[in-house]
């Protein structure tokens, strides 16, 4: 059974850095063709995809969050980072990481989601 | 960029009804990259379709996909109590990109 858990801070200061992890089980990050994204809500908004990350190292971004943001991945302790600097009150947001594979869910699709973490910019 | 855009924002309608969802890209893509979600309050979204018409395990036959090109539907024949939420679509053309959602409500 696959899942995927978010962790991090829940508020952050203007200015800081965030940094999320996502915690894998039951599947393994090491192929092309498995991948594991981040998405994140606004409250009261719409989604919004932010990086991706497949097993073979290939990195995908936002481009217009693409100077802020840096995914990466530790496949020997089967979780997922995601990095946000300089962070503003306008990316409070709950933050998912989701699972994406060519046989589970059809290319581009994410098939498993995470409950999701909350994450709030104030000072 | 690729745009998409989803139609009406809010669709109100009774249970039993039959609800008709539209996305349209700003440019011609690839239905194998095109996906629909549900997302109910405080609760992360559900993979409803795949590949424009695929369903995802477990769903309901109620639900269907259709489309190419610019213009994609999702269609719930028969609204059902647990049906009301938000729907998304969801491309992937490298850089993945969802619409603004349709509000399903109860009339």
């Amino acid at each position: 059974q696959i899942t995927l858990r978010e962790s991090g801070p829940t508020l952050v200061k203007p200015t800081q850095t965030l940094t999320l992890t996502c915690s894998l089980s039951g599947f393994s990050l090491s192929t092309s063709a498995v991948g594991v994204g981040w998405i994140r809500q606004p409250p009261g908004k719409a989604l919004e995809w932010l990086a991706l990350i497949y097993g073979d190292d290939d990195k995908r971004y936002r481009p217009s969050l693409r100077s802020r943001i840096t995914i990466t991945k530790d496949t020997s302790k089967n979780r997922v980072v995601l990095t946000m600097t300089i962070m503003d009150p306008v990316d409070t947001a709950t933050y998912y990481c989701a699972h994406t594979a060519y046989d589970s869910g059809g290319p581009g699709a994410f098939d498993i989601w995470g409950q999701g973490t909350t994450v709030t910019v104030s000072s | 960029e690729i745009v998409m855009t989803q139609s009406p924002a809010t669709l109100s309608l009774s249970p039993g009804e039959r609800a008709t969802l539209s996305c349209r890209a700003s440019r011609s893509v690839s239905s194998s990259f095109l996906s629909w979600y549900q997302q109910k309050p405080g609760q992360a979204p559900r993979l409803l379709i795949y590949g424009a018409s695929t369903r995802a395990t477990g769903v309901p036959a109620r639900f269907s996909g259709s489309g190419s090109g610019t213009d994609f539907t999702l269609t719930i024949s028969s609204l059902q109590p647990e049906d009301f939420a938000v729907y998304y679509c969801l491309l992937d053309y490298n850089s993945w990109t969802f619409g603004q959602g349709t509000k399903v409500d109860i009339k």
